[in-house]
């Protein structure tokens, strides 16, 4: 089966221009989260989404970070405008609900560079 | 904030040693999972501990869980050089859907 699948694998964009990432996630999962990770911060929970509904987007850094899930199969990061402290690698991953707390299933990440 | 600490940061070891790493947490917790992450790749769910669990086996892994001390460790028997990559503990808190990670351990074992 496949995995989670996200793209693009690597992006180097300018400031000021907008990054768009793409994710679909293991078909049948009900949970897709977004999660950042540096050197200095870790993993760092963005957004996450419960059938297709946002849940809990706190850690969404600021208003230049947004999220959708237009469908269960797909989801999308848009930062606009970028900056080079967005410079990290970005990973989508899934979930299906099970009664004793969900095991997650990334993705390879998104490894984006703001130049 | 961190609801998962690792420790150590980094550890170093030779091929057929034992690893073991620490995960210290802060709230109640549903289950602890461990995850491993291999360079420049996305982090792959290794073992899961349910609260009410003391240990769990996993091939030549062993997972421990201390609710009262609010830590778990993960001991990596007979290590290969195919073991070294980042490692993760992670955690809800009770009533949560949010999973949480600590910081990792970044292992190194030496062919």
């Amino acid at each position: 089966d496949a995995g989670v699948i996200q793209s693009p694998r690597h992006e180097v964009t300018e400031m000021g221009q907008e990054v768009t990432l793409r994710c679909k996630p293991i078909s049948g999962h009900d949970y897709l989260f977004w999660y950042r990770q540096t050197m200095m911060r870790g993993l760092e929970l963005l957004i996450y989404f419960n059938n297709n509904v946002p849940i809990d987007d706190s850690g969404m850094p600021e208003d230049r970070f947004s999220a959708k899930m237009p469908n269960a199969s797909f989801s999308t990061l848009k930062i606009q405008p970028s900056e080079p402290r967005d410079s990290a690698v970005y990973f989508c991953a899934s979930s299906i609900t099970t009664g004793f707390g969900n095991t997650i299933y990334f993705g390879e990440g998104s490894w984006l560079t703001v130049v | 904030s961190q609801q998962g600490e690792e420790d150590p940061q980094a550890l170093s070891i030779q091929e057929g040693e034992n690893a073991t790493m620490n995960c210290s947490y802060k709230t109640s917790i549903n289950n602890l999972q461990w995850y491993r992450q291999n360079s420049g790749r996305g982090l792959v769910h290794l073992i899961l501990i349910r609260s009410n669990e003391r240990e769990k086996h996993s091939g030549r892994l062993r997972v421990t869980l201390d609710t009262s001390k609010k830590s778990s460790s993960l001991l990596i028997t007979a290590s290969r050089a195919a073991d070294t990559a980042s490692y993760f503990c992670a955690s809800y808190r009770a009533g949560s859907y949010q999973l949480t990670f600590g910081k990792g351990t970044k292992l190194s074992v030496i062919p």
